[in-house]
């Protein structure tokens, strides 16, 4: 099973930063924060992934909270392009396989 | 370069038929991994490849599912005997072998109905 929470869904409006909160409160000491994206009809796409530290891509930034249960993704200046279920998922660096929750769906509205 | 890619995109099959879902990975990439995706619902892990062995079948959900990868790069999916609930997108997925780059990069799935 998933272990994490995500709301559902969420609107944003275009060009405003969309802000995508996820709640892990059973993390452990050497599990990551991942964070994966699926366009519709297109397979996940990795976005970026964090221990503890706030991290930050051309794609995406991410932030952890001090105690390391929940964080958040940011999309800066969203398009209607990042229209799209984004998955927050916890797991151990490596190989090892993905668990995916059922994500929200975020709508980027023009 | 390229992707992972996936054949077919679409299959249509009969109740007790046998497929076979074929999946190419990025060149280079030695793990592999099948997911199975449901209507509304997020990918579901089946099985892992390490090279040509499978590290991890903990997902396949019974004995009708198998999957091969007997030179290291293209794998198939095998599902004997289908049933109407084994209609779902399946997914394919490689990476290189690195604790520090694991990024997952995932193909187009492959869409199957079994009537």
């Amino acid at each position: 099973d998933a272990k994490t929470t995500q709301p559902p869904s969420m609107d944003c409006a275009e060009g405003r930063a969309a802000n995508l909160p996820c709640n892990h409160s059973t993390i452990s000491g050497n599990e990551y924060v991942y964070w994966y994206r699926q366009i519709h009809s297109q397979g996940p796409q990795y976005i970026i992934h964090g221990l503890k530290n706030n991290e930050t891509n051309e794609m995406a930034s991410l932030i952890i909270t001090e105690d390391r249960k929940s964080s958040t993704l940011i999309l800066p200046h969203a398009t209607l392009r990042d229209t799209a279920v984004y998955y927050c998922i916890v797991r151990v660096t490596g190989n090892t396989p993905l668990v995916f929750g059922k994500g929200t769906r975020l709508s980027v509205i023009a | 370069g390229a992707g992972v890619s996936q054949t077919p995109s679409n299959k249509v099959t009969e109740k007790g038929k046998y497929v076979e879902l074929r999946c190419d990975p990025i060149s280079g990439h030695t793990a592999l991994y099948w997911y199975r995706q449901s209507l509304g619902q997020g990918p579901e892990f089946l099985i892992y490849f390490q090279g040509t062995g499978a590290a991890d079948d903990s997902g396949l959900p019974n004995d009708r599912f198998f999957a091969v990868r007997p030179e290291g790069s293209v794998s198939t999916l095998k599902i004997q005997r289908t049933e109407r609930g084994d209609s779902a997108v399946y997914l394919c997925a490689s990476s290189l072998t690195s604790r520090l780059v694991d990024e997952q990069f995932f193909g187009p799935g492959t869409r199957l109905t079994v009537l």
